[in-house]
Formats: structure tokens, C-alpha cells, sequence
């Protein structure tokens, strides 16, 4: 069966500092690859998807950036954290196909930034 | 542009009162709708995904419908243990496989 693993689960980290979270997924090849942000009072924010190595979407400019060096590692990365960056980052696979696919998502990443 | 409206943003039920949540979506082509469960701190849980108008799903206390402009959920006598954050969310043909999500119900049911 298929599991997705994301860490860390908790990140407190200063202004400035920079951010690296990682995602991986198991027991399936060449999976759809996102990154979404929850932030309090809002909905799952689409932030980067992969539909393979070295393919990245962005959706939303921001003060972050993604990438994807193997075909189920996908990290989400900042040079510099922004106060406004804090949130509860969600990262996900789903299967390639014609389909509506369903996403499955790991358990979260809580980042505040101080 | 894709977008979800869920409605009631929150919702308190006594255990077994049954109720309905809300999804209104405007999507140019609709490749499915989907309904997931958040409980707190954790990531969502997949509940249903609706096709075409018409369409319905269940699972134990819940009921999932779909017309061309929105999606209920329903929640049939409920208990203490459906208190949860349930968000829909869709998928179109003409923005890949990614999700668009509504900002979620926040149900809790009461003893």
C-alpha cells in the first residue's frame, strides 16, 4: 500500500532563517506531486504540483520554491522566512491517470515564524 | 476562476440531530468533487468524490449528493466522533489534477 511521510511535524524558526521541509511518498512510482498551505481563518492553498522529476509548478508567487529530485521525494524550500509564511503546510500525492484523482495527504508540517 | 463556497463555516449539533452541509462550486469543466474530513492539527482525510449530477455516495452516517452548481453532505444522526472539519473541494479539466478547496465546515456534535 502507498504511505506519505512528511517532516518535520513541528518547525519554530526565526525571521530570516531559511526552511526545508521534506516530503516522500512510498509504494507507487511517477505519483502527482503538491505542496499546500492551510493558514488559520482560510482554505488549503495550492502552493507548487509535480507530474514529474524536475517539473515544478508554482501557483502562487511567494517567498518559497520547490523541488522534486527523485520521482517520490518532493521538498519544499524559503532562503529567507517571512512572518507571513507561518501556516500548516500539507504535502500530497495522487496517482497520474485521465481520472479525477484523489489526493492523499500526508500529516502536516506546522511552521511558525517568530 | 475556480470557486468553492462551503456554508455553514461552523455548525453545533446534539448527538443524532441530523443536518447538511453545504458546497457551491463555478468550475468550467467539472473532472470531479471531492469531500474530505480534518480533524485538528492532522491532514485531510478522504471521504467522496462526486462525478456528474445526480450522483450520490455513502459511507456510515454520511451521504454525499452532486448537482451542477453544488454538493451536500449529509449527516444522519450523528455522533460525538463526525466532529470534524469537512472540506469539498473541486477538480477541472482545465487545471490539471490539483484540488481547489473550499474553507471548510467546522462540525462539532455534542453528547
Amino acid at each position: 500500500s502507498q504511505t506519505i511521510h512528511q517532516w518535520p511535524a513541528t518547525l519554530v524558526q526565526p525571521v530570516g532563517s531559511p526552511l526545508s521541509l521534506e516530503c516522500t511518498v512510498e509504494g507507487t512510482s511517477n505519483p502527482n506531486l503538491y505542496w499546500y498551505r492551510q493558514a488559520a481563518g482560510r482554505g488549503l492553498q495550492l502552493l507548487f504540483y509535480s507530474v514529474g522529476i524536475g517539473q515544478i509548478s508554482s501557483e502562487v508567487p511567494q517567498n518559497l520554491s520547490a523541488s522534486r529530485p527523485q520521482d517520490r521525494q518532493f521538498i519544499l524550500s524559503s532562503k529567507k522566512l517571512l512572518l507571513s509564511d507561518s501556516g500548516f503546510y500539507l504535502c500530497a500525492w495522487s496517482p497520474t491517470g485521465s481520472g479525477a484523482n484523489v489526493l492523499t495527504f500526508g500529516a502536516g508540517s506546522r511552521l511558525t515564524v517568530l | 476562476e475556480d470557486q468553492v463556497t462551503q456554508s455553514p463555516e461552523a455548525l453545533r449539533l446534539q448527538e443524532g440531530e441530523s443536518s447538511s452541509l453545504n458546497c457551491s462550486y463555478t468550475v468550467s469543466g467539472l473532472r470531479g468533487l471531492f469531500w474530505y474530513r480534518q480533524d485538528p492539527g492532522k491532514g485531510p482525510e478522504f471521504l467522496f468524490t462526486l462525478y456528474s449530477a445526480g450522483e450520490e455516495k455513502e459511507k456510515e452516517r454520511l451521504k454525499a449528493t452532486l448537482t451542477k452548481k453544488e454538493s451536500f453532505l449529509h449527516i444522519t444522526a450523528p455522533k460525538p466522533e463526525d466532529s470534524a472539519t469537512y472540506l469539498c473541494a473541486v477538480q477541472a479539466y482545465d487545471s490539471g489534477y490539483a484540488l481547489n478547496f473550499g474553507k471548510g465546515t467546522s462540525l462539532l456534535v455534542t453528547p
